[in-house]
């Protein structure tokens, strides 16, 4: 089975510009999650989904983030306008229940320049 | 508040010397309790799930064991490939389908020859 996709693996922007960040989970995992990992505050949960729902965003950093599941196959997670901070690691993960394991795809590793 | 420290920060082994990794915790109702490892570049991948105190899990060189305040990652005759991070994630009790992962900074193991 293939584990949790996502695209690019890297991205390099100037800062001001938009960036997209893509995942396709685990067929048949209702829940998808978009983390972000950084050396200061380590693994953080930015939002998550349950089947297709956005259920709490409460970790999103601020308004220019923003992230989309338009159906059980995709998800987006959407930086606009980039900011130097916002480099980090950003990972998605999915699980077939709430309370299931979470699979995590290998990350899009982000520099804002 | 629901917190999760790892020790020691990073680990420095000779291939053969045992050791233990520690995930202590406070959290309102453990429901689960997850180890990952985590390689550089790549996203955390699934090792343990433990669910309640005296509950071990074995897989190759590792073994993972809980308590009612901490876990434990006892890692016999490493070898140089288990040179990794180990993170350390709990889940809460909950309503509504959902099990918050919160994760602990983790331990970088480097394992020498």
């Amino acid at each position: 089975d293939a584990g949790v996709i996502q695209s690019p693996r890297h991205e390099v922007t100037e800062m001001g510009q938009e960036v997209t960040l893509r995942c396709k989970p685990i067929s048949g995992h209702d829940y998808l999650f978009w983390y972000r990992q950084t050396m200061m505050r380590g693994l953080e949960l930015l939002i998550y989904f349950n089947n297709n729902v956005p259920i709490d965003d409460s970790g999103m950093p601020e308004d220019r983030f923003s992230a989309k599941m338009p159906n059980a196959s995709f998800s987006t997670l959407k930086i606009q306008p980039s900011e130097p901070r916002d480099s980090a690691v950003y990972f998605c993960a999915s699980s077939r229940t709430g309370g299931e394991t979470q699979y995590f795809g290998p990350g899009t590793r982000l520099l804002v320049l | 508040e629901d917190q999760v420290t790892q020790s020691p920060e990073a680990l420095r082994l000779q291939e053969g010397e045992s050791s233990s990794l520690n995930c202590s915790y406070t959290v309102s109702g453990l429901r689960g309790l997850f180890w990952y490892r985590q390689d550089p570049g790549k996203g955390p991948e699934f090792l343990f799930t433990l669910y309640s105190a005296g509950e071990e899990k074995e897989k190759e060189r590792l073994k993972a064991t809980l308590t009612k305040k901490e876990s434990f990652l006892h890692i016999t005759a490493p070898k140089p490939e288990d040179s990794a991070t180990y993170l350390c994630a709990v889940q809460a009790e909950f309503s509504g389908g959902y099990n918050k992962l919160i994760f602990g900074a983790g331990t970088r193991l480097a394992v020498h020859p």
